[in-house]
């Protein structure tokens, strides 16, 4: 079965361009999550859904970091406009909601950004 | 303070032996606990979840103190293979889903 997939793989965008990570969930996973990991902060949680519908985005750092789930098999990370300091790698996951345990998260490959 | 803390190491093993180490959470109201690993430049990966009377995955044996607020694991016989990250993970009983992960602890495992 084919795991999460994340695209792409690196993006190198000079300040102030706008930024689309994109991520496919594997089938039949309902909930959704985005996370950013930096060596300073490690790994943090910027959104997740559940059923599509934006759960929780408290993590998400200020207005110009946006994401959408239109439909149970993608999802867009938005960054406009993008500034050095988002330069991170970051991970789109996917679980079950129900009948497994939260913390059964599968993640994706990642989206290596550097902003110039 | 960190909501999940571990000593990063690294911890340097000789292939065969026995490593162990801990990491503690701060919220009493946790109620999931995992341990993840992640390969440099790679996703994380669960390993396996933790559970109140420990358990054990083969090599690896899990361990949690409720009472003292720490999650433990232990690697037998390390392998080369074994060399790696591992990431603390906790889930707190009020939010589903959110995870706090801890910075990690690496693990080198040598020949």
């Amino acid at each position: 079965d084919a795991g999460v997939i994340q695209s792409p793989r690196h993006e190198v965008t000079e300040m102030g361009q706008e930024v689309t990570l994109r991520c496919k969930p594997i089938s039949g996973h309902n909930s959704l999550f985005w996370y950013r990991q930096t060596m300073m902060r490690g790994l943090e949680l910027l959104i997740y859904f559940n059923n599509n519908v934006p759960i929780d985005d408290s993590g998400m750092p200020e207005d110009r970091f946006s994401a959408k789930m239109p439909n149970a098999s993608f999802s867009t990370l938005k960054i406009q406009p993008s500034e050095p300091r988002d330069s991170a790698v970051y991970f789109c996951a996917s679980s079950l909601s129900v009948g497994a345990r939260p913390g059964e998260q599968y993640f994706g490959p990642g989206t290596r950004l550097t902003v110039t | 303070r960190k909501e999940v803390e571990q000593d990063p190491g690294p911890f340097n093993v000789p292939e065969g032996a026995t490593v162990a180490f801990n990491c503690t959470y701060s919220n009493s109201a946790s109620q999931s606990f995992f341990w993840y690993r992640q390969d440099c430049r790679k996703e994380p990966k669960l390993l396996m979840s933790v559970y109140s009377s420990g358990n054990e995955d083969g090599r690896f044996t899990a361990q949690l103190n409720r009472a003292s607020q720490y999650i433990s694991l232990l690697i037998r016989d390390s392998k080369l293979s074994d060399s790696a990250t591992y990431l603390c993970v906790v889930n707190p009983i009020d939010s589903w889903g959110k995870l706090q992960f801890g910075a990690g602890t690496q693990v080198v495992v040598t020949p």
